[in-house]
């Protein structure tokens, strides 16, 4: 029972490169959210989905977009990366109100 | 503008006292409450939650209290052990059109003394 597990863990982007964060899950939850995590400013979250299909944004959406085409998937991505989007990025799935997290991805814009 | 508010930092405490960790928020939406506890290169991980129908929730060392006339709620860890040095985070969450929004203050890094 894997949990949730975030791919990449560690990226390194120039500015105005694009990518995309996976994050899967495998407890059959509904809800599912992606955070950022900088220093003084603890976890923002960016997006999150209530279920397959949907998405909705969260309180620091500018600058990236997601899906959520299958239910155990929740894609972050970023068209054209700034260095103000270095960060700590985690997942976090739940059925109800306790989220469980993944190991993060460190990703640095340069 | 933050809606869930972790005043201290950082606090320092000795092993086998009380650590009180305190957390503020504004929204009066809010109706479930959570603490997560964090470890350096680590996924945060759930501690404790409390719900706001209730003003107290304890679990082994842990104990959550919540005070909603004043937006407040507290987590004590009896006595604190080394293992216990983290940074943890409160959380709110409510189910505003069944979104299960979860907002995080910025954290208490906690470091408990030998």
């Amino acid at each position: 029972n894997a949990g949730v597990t975030q791919t990449p863990k560690f990226r390194v982007l120039k500015t105005g490169q694009s990518m995309t964060l996976l994050c899967a899950q495998d407890m059959n939850h509904e809800y599912m959210y992606w955070y950022r995590q900088d220093p003084g400013m603890g976890l923002r979250l960016i997006h999150y989905s209530v279920g397959e299909g949907t998405t909705a944004k969260g309180e620091v959406p500018d600058g990236y977009n997601v899906s959520r085409l299958k239910k155990q998937n929740f894609l972050l991505g970023l068209e054209s990366a700034a260095p103000s989007q270095t960060s700590v990025y985690f997942c976090a799935s739940a059925w109800d109100t306790e989220a469980f997290f993944g190991q993060g991805t460190r990703l640095t814009v340069v | 503008d933050q809606q869930v508010k972790q005043n201290s930092p950082s606090l320092s405490v000795q092993e086998g006292r009380i650590s009180i960790l305190n957390c503020d928020y504004t929204n009066s939406m809010f109706d479930y409450f959570l603490w997560y506890k964090k470890y350096p290169a680590e996924g945060p991980t759930f501690l404790i939650s409390i719900s706001s129908i209730k003003d107290k929730n304890e679990d082994g060392r842990f104990t959550v209290f919540l005070n909603k006339s004043a937006k407040h709620l507290s987590l004590h860890i009896v006595p604190s052990q080394p293992g216990d040095s983290a940074v943890y985070f409160c959380a709110a969450s409510y189910y505003g059109g069944a979104t299960n929004k979860l907002i995080f203050g910025t954290g208490t890094l906690l470091a408990v003394q030998p």
